[in-house]
């Protein structure tokens, strides 16, 4: 049980194109769905914070017109890298935790390079 | 904000070898949570503790909720090579359970 799905796995796109990620909790309800991204060697970094039907809590630094999050269901959550540019490569995961729990579940991430 | 300090940060052993590695803090917590990464892969949940003293194992795998509740310790028994990659102690805090990570542990296995 407790498995998250991302998708896509890996994206490669131009720069100035925005891309879409989706991230969805396949046997459980997630209250709440977070998005890290991940430098090479280092430790997951907190993007956001969703719970579903709100608003995404983003944390300083984090520009939220640049990253959308939408967290429309239960069980899928999107994030939305616009208008990309060759920094914003790098690697996103996804994680969702149901209602009355602390742990968290990650999806397998997505590798973003932009050109 | 919180800080959790893991150590080793890295670690070469010798296949069949036992491993240990830690958290600490200067905070109390409720729960404690250990995960592994693998190259290219997201987080996997090895052990979750959720009270002071407790002792639990996932097979070769065995972490413990330290009693003072500012610490854990996470031990892996009779290494193996697929056992590779990079643990991280976590722990979650505040409304949403936002977890703040330690910096993790690299292993390195030699068959």
């Amino acid at each position: 049980g407790a498995v998250v799905s991302q998708h896509p796995s890996w994206v490669i796109c131009k720069s100035g194109t925005s891309v879409k990620i989706e991230c969805r909790s396949l046997d459980f309800q997630a209250t709440t769905m977070f998005w890290y991204r991940q430098f090479p060697k280092q430790s997951l970094m907190l993007m956001a914070t969703s719970n579903e039907g709100s608003k995404a809590t983003y944390e300083q630094g984090v520009e939220k017109d640049k990253f959308l999050i939408n967290h429309a269901s239960l069980t899928l959550s999107t994030l939305t890298v616009t208008s990309a540019h060759p920094e914003d490569s790098s690697f996103y995961i996804c994680s969702a935790r149901a209602s009355g729990r602390a742990e968290q579940y990650f999806g397998p991430g997505t590798r973003l390079t932009v050109t | 904000g919180q800080q959790l300090n893991q150590s080793p940060q890295s670690m070469f052993i010798q296949e069949g070898e036992d491993v240990s590695m830690n958290c600490t803090s200067s905070s109390i917590f409720n729960t404690w949570l250990w995960y592994k990464q693998d190259p290219g892969e997201g987080p996997v949940l090895l052990i979750a503790l959720y009270k002071a003293g407790e002792l639990t194992s996932n097979g070769r795998l065995t972490a413990q909720f330290g009693i003072t509740r500012k610490d854990s310790f996470l031990n892996i028994s009779a290494s193996i090579p697929s056992d590779v990659g990079i643990y991280f102690c976590a722990v979650p805090g505040g409304s949403n359970y936002k977890l703040t990570f330690g910096k993790g542990t690299l292993l390195t296995v030699n068959p």
